[in-house]
This record gives C-alpha cells, sequence and structure tokens, in this order.
C-alpha cells in the first residue's frame, strides 16, 4: 500500500506560469515533508522541506504548502522555468527521517515549455 | 567538490554474478543509505546505516547486503544478482539527526541479463 502518492506521472506548463505538483499521503503519523528535483542522468537533489508543525515554506520561487487534515502537501514553482523541467518527487517521514525510512512518492515529471 | 561518489557508473552483469556497488562520502555524513530506482516505483530504500559499524534493513533488502566499516564508504553487494534487480541504484548521505535531507550520488545503472 503506497503511503505517499503522486497521482499525476506529468505536468505540462508555460514557460511564466504556475507549476502546481500535488502529493498525498495516508500515514498521519509523517512529520516531514520533502520534495527532491531530479534530472536525468543525476541523484535527486534537495529542493525544499516542511515540518508538519507548519503549514507553509517558501524559499525563493518555491512554496510547499500542507495541509494535515487532508494528508495533502503541494508544491508551487512561480514563475516556471525550462530549466525547472524535471522529475520531482515528493517524500515522508516519521521522526524527521531520522532512521532511515524517508518514503518516496513515484514522482512528476514536469515539462515547462518555451 | 564535496559529495558523494558512486561506481562504476553502469553495468551489465549475467545473472548469478556477485557484484558490490561502490559509495564514497567526502561530507563526514553519519548516515548513509542505498535506494533503487525502477519506473512507476519511484525510489524504494533497501539499507540503510545511521552510524559506522551499523546497518539496517529498508523496504527491499532481499538479495542485498551492506556494511559500514568506516564513515566514508557504504558497499552494496548483490550476492547472487538477478534480472529483478535490474534498476539504477542511488547511494545517499546524511547528518544524523532529525529533518536532514539526503545527498544524493549520480547512480549506477545496472542491468541483469
Amino acid at each position: 500500500d503506497q503511503q505517499v502518492k503522486q497521482n499525476s506521472p506529468s505536468l505540462s506548463v508555460q514557460e511564466g506560469r504556475i507549476s502546481i505538483l500535488n502529493c498525498d499521503y495516508t500515514n498521519s503519523m509523517f512529520d516531514y515533508f520533502l520534495w527532491y528535483k531530479k534530472y536525468p542522468a543525476e541523484g535527486p537533489t534537495f529542493l525544499i522541506s516542511i515540518s508538519s508543525i507548519k503549514d507553509k515554506n517558501e524559499d525563493g520561487r518555491f512554496t510547499v504548502f500542507l495541509n494535515k487534515s487532508a494528508k495533502h502537501l503541494s508544491l508551487h514553482i512561480v514563475p516556471s522555468q525550462p530549466g525547472d523541467s524535471a522529475v520531482y518527487f515528493c517524500a515522508a517521514s516519521v521522526n524527521g527521517g531520522s532512521q532511515g525510512n524517508l518514503i518516496f512518492g513515484k514522482g512528476t515529471k514536469l515539462s515547462v515549455k518555451p | 567538490i564535496a559529495g558523494i561518489t558512486q561506481a562504476p557508473t553502469s553495468q551489465i552483469l549475467a545473472a548469478g554474478r556477485r557484484m558490490t556497488l561502490r559509495c564514497t562520502q567526502d561530507m563526514r555524513h553519519n548516515a548513509m543509505y542505498w535506494y533503487r530506482q525502477d519506473l512507476g516505483l519511484g525510489l524504494r530504500l533497501i539499507h540503510y546505516s545511521n552510524t559506522a559499524g551499523t546497518t539496517g534493513k529498508g523496504e527491499v533488502p532481499d538479495g542485498y547486503s551492506v556494511s559500514r566499516a568506516n564513515t566514508d564508504d557504504f558497499p552494496l553487494t548483490l550476492a547472487s544478482a538477478v534480472p529483478s534487480q535490474t534498476s539504477v541504484y542511488f547511494c545517499a548521505s546524511s547528518p544524523f539527526g532529525n529533518n536532514s535531507p539526503l545527498h544524493f550520488g549520480n547512480g549506477t545503472r545496472l542491468t541483469v541479463t
């Protein structure tokens, strides 16, 4: 049973517009959530995170929103740029991931069109 | 540049053969991890190590073993490879403690024929 779900395998957005990537989770014990970005032939790189005590975290063009009641988080990229084209993985953990229990979603491939 | 080095970059391996994937980090991170990435399945944890001398099983540990003799190295061994182990393998590390993002290597693409 998938604990972290990214239901959209792909997303296409025009340059300059907003990209919204969604992630749902089932385990109410998750208390730390992260987004990773992955380019082909490279390892995933950390993008942004949020603790369950917050509902929003912002870093430049990237904002993550957490809705604990709905067990849903989203990543907003504004404005989207062609260089943002990559696969985005949502991940979640219990106890801040300190026991190697980070659970990843299947990923969403974002394509930003010039 | 500090980071994680994985070797080899890619490998084709006959079924039944033994293979060790190497992973070295120079960030002095306490925790290290091995993930496999398969199409449609995302990243799944194979084994992890919170500190040198200790290891633990992840979500998909069967067919794999690890060792952590020192802080920097975390090799992953396939004792007798099977085709279902065809995957991209990523090594990662993090400072031990809560809320520490993982730093990933660039992966090893393994094909078992």
